[in-house]
């Protein structure tokens, strides 16, 4: 079946670039997304990317899809204490249904000044 | 914007009880989904349903049961808590078209001694 993996945790400086890392198997994935949980708080969408597409950007926000590896990054500019928060990588596919996504479980970055 | 609002933020209940968690929200959504969430885990999907009285198994639906009976409203209803439900349960909706990003409520944190 399908699964998505990503690390549990990372660690970065105030100011500095972070980097959270996803890979997934399902290589009929459509859409691909990336998911903030602020402590004490359900899921909120932060963006998402179409499956033909390489990258997308929004702000502070760099998105790169790697299709051929399966490899899907959220790259955070300027990284503030706000960032704090757990990130989910999910992605949609005709094998879970395509409005069912498969979640990974999270990478909690902290951010320390 | 959309809300998806869920009835308790915190809530204790004994062994054996029967436990209703409730979701609403306001964007004329077909799609609404339960999980929960234990540290470690992820998020796990118990039940959803795609349209007003329809209900589909997640992927750990034992022990609970769920109930559709208006578009905005989806229930997730525990026969008899036991101790291994104590969780966070989030709720989320969805369209039932592309990107198809799901959108959260706030959580109920639920104990059972």
């Amino acid at each position: 079946g399908e699964d998505v993996e990503q690390s549990l945790f990372l660690s970065v400086r105030e100011g500095d670039s972070s980097v959270i890392n996803c890979t997934y198997t399902d290589s009929s994935s459509t859409y691909l997304y990336w998911y903030k949980q602020e402590p004490g708080a359900g899921l909120q969408l932060l963006t998402y990317i179409f499956s033909n597409m390489d990258m997308k950007q929004d702000q502070r926000l760099t998105v790169l899809l790697n299709k051929k590896d399966k490899h899907l990054s959220l790259r955070i500019a300027d990284t503030q204490t706000g960032d704090s928060a757990i990130y989910f990588c999910a992605e949609n596919g005709p094998t879970g249904g395509s409005y069912i996504p498969t979640f990974g479980r999270g990478t909690s970055l902290i951010v320390h000044p | 914007d959309v809300k998806v609002t869920q009835s308790s933020r915190y809530l204790v209940k004994r062994t054996g009880e029967k436990v209703f968690l409730e979701c609403v929200q306001d964007m004329d959504h077909e799609n609404m989904f339960w999980y929960r969430q234990d540290p470690g885990l992820g998020l796990r999907l118990i039940y959803f349903s795609y349209d007003v009285k329809m209900k589909e198994k997640g992927d750990i639906p034992e022990g609970y049961s769920v109930s559709r009976e208006k578009k905005e409203r989806f229930s997730l209803i525990l026969e008899s808590a036991s101790t291994n439900q104590t969780s966070m349960y989030l709720c989320a909706s969805s369209l039932r078209q592309g990107p198809y990003e799901q959108y959260f409520g706030p959580g109920t944190r639920l104990t059972v001694t």
